[in-house]
């Protein structure tokens, strides 16, 4: 166990919605990263938090967003959902900007 | 230009023996680090073991030990004695610094399969 934690493990959604992933980093870490890893595109960085600012993005589309709370858990805001978003999500964790990440078991996003 | 090389695209082992699963790298920076993670198929990715560019002697977490050849811009890991539980997808990463943002730069990932 990682000490990150993500809800919801599962997601099935139509296309067109919205749904918002969640993080629990772990106890500590102020650092939290968003990976999406798809078959096609492995795995790609989206989103990095420090301490609640936002410090790195990377192939984040417009339609998703992302905050880091002041109890620093995260959320990722997937919108307009398209079947290509289906992927697993990942939260990772470290203690500081540039230390080792620590992944959550990630969410897995179905868009039918 | 794709930063971290996994070409490898599936190797298999004998259980109890050692297995060598290849990364190259790119980058300009003097000050990187390098990562190996395991996916099983489960779908958690698990922290393996971390090299800094400036490490002067090789990485070793357990079983795992990373050959870090710097010239050649090699990050290998090292599984020895290898389990039936380590068949699984393992990736190498870069972390890169941009000023005071950093991120992980993910390969493509190997498939290892372990036979008993």
């Amino acid at each position: 166990d990682s000490g990150v934690t993500q809800t919801p493990k599962h997601l099935i959604t139509a296309t067109g919605q919205r749904v918002t992933l969640r993080c629990s980093p772990r106890s500590g870490d102020l650092s939290v990263y968003w990976y999406q890893q798809s078959l096609d595109q492995g795995l790609q960085f989206l989103i990095q938090y420090y301490n609640g600012e936002e410090r790195a993005k990377g192939n984040i589309l417009e339609r998703f967003s992302a905050q880091q709370f002041p109890d620093l858990h995260s959320e990722l805001n997937l919108s307009s959902l398209e079947l290509g978003d289906s992927a697993l999500y990942f939260c990772a964790s470290s203690p500081g900007k540039h230390t080792e990440a620590f992944f959550g078991q990630g969410t897995r996003l179905t868009v039918v | 230009a794709q930063k971290i090389t996994q070409t490898q695209p599936g190797m298999f082992v004998q259980e109890k023996e050692a297995v060598t699963l290849d990364c190259t790298y790119d980058t300009s920076d003097q000050s990187y680090g390098l990562f190996w993670y395991k996916q099983p198929s489960s779908g958690e990715m698990i922290f393996l073991i971390y090299q800094g560019s400036y490490d002067e002697q090789n990485a070793t977490e357990g079983r795992y030990s990373l050959n870090f050849q710097k010239a050649r811009k090699s990050a290998n890991l090292v599984i020895s004695a290898s389990q039936l539980g380590d068949s699984a997808m393992y990736f190498c990463a870069m972390r890169e610094r941009t000023g005071a943002n950093s991120k992980l730069t993910f390969g493509k990932g190997i498939t290892l399969s372990v036979r008993p």
